[in-house]
């Protein structure tokens, strides 16, 4: 079946550092790939997408390419600020769309 | 416009007893889903609707969940004799349609059973 692997947390982090957040999946077909955030008290949002090999999803200063060959999807930001401390969720879609298969979730703390 | 909506936002329950989780979706979307985010077993899925009906049910954790949906709208989530376990933060979700998977998310409805 899918699954999807991120890195476990807390990542903690100054303001204005480089940050990474490593996702790779299993999955048969062609699945289409997400990172979600969750902001303390809020509901999950979706932060981006790559729905092919090879795809770009940005948003928000944060972007991750979709990579076949490595099946990953690493979430990155070249200069964190405090206000994206959360929860990172990576998830994927299988081929018939009815759900996501989501990673763990990683906690980001970004510290003035 | 709205966003998808879930009632109540805090549910607190003795075990033993049923309770009813409430989604309304965004309007139009045709898809709705539910999963269930807990401590133990990170964000779950339980049930998807096409339309009014479930194809794929396989996420149900027992049978005491079942869940409903009527009108291609309003979704029920049902919970029959609660334990413990089925402590969780219970959200629904919908999509335009299935394909393409752009989900957006109710901000939950966490249960308490005590």
């Amino acid at each position: 079946g899918n699954s999807v692997t991120q890195m476990e947390g807390p990542v903690t982090l100054s303001e204005e550092a480089f940050l990474t957040i490593n996702c790779t999946y299993t999955a048969t077909g062609y699945p289409s790939l997400f990172w979600y955030v969750q902001y303390p008290g809020e509901g999950l949002q979706l932060l981006l997408k790559a729905t092919k090999a090879d795809d770009k999803g940005s948003n928000k200063g944060f972007e991750a390419t979709y990579r076949k060959e490595t099946t990953s999807f690493h979430l990155e930001k070249g200069s964190v600020q405090v206000s994206d401390s959360a929860v990172y969720f990576c998830a994927l879609i299988n081929n018939a769309g009815n759900m996501l298969t989501f990673g763990g979730g990683t906690r980001l703390m970004v510290k003035p | 416009g709205a966003g998808v909506s879930q009632s109540p936002s805090n549910k607190v329950t003795e075990k033993g007893k049923d309770v009813e989780l409430r989604c309304d979706p965004i309007s139009g979307h045709t898809a709705l889903y539910w999963y269930r985010q807990s401590l133990g077993q990170g964000l779950e899925f339980l049930i998807y609707f096409q339309g009014n009906s479930a194809p794929d049910k396989s996420g149900l954790p027992s049978d005491r969940f079942s869940a409903e949906r009527t009108g291609g709208s309003v979704s029920t989530l049902t919970i029959q004799r609660t334990q413990q376990e089925d402590s969780a933060v219970y959200l629904c979700a919908s999509s335009l349609t299935p394909q393409g998977g752009e989900q957006y998310f109710g901000p939950g409805t966490r249960l308490t059973v005590t």
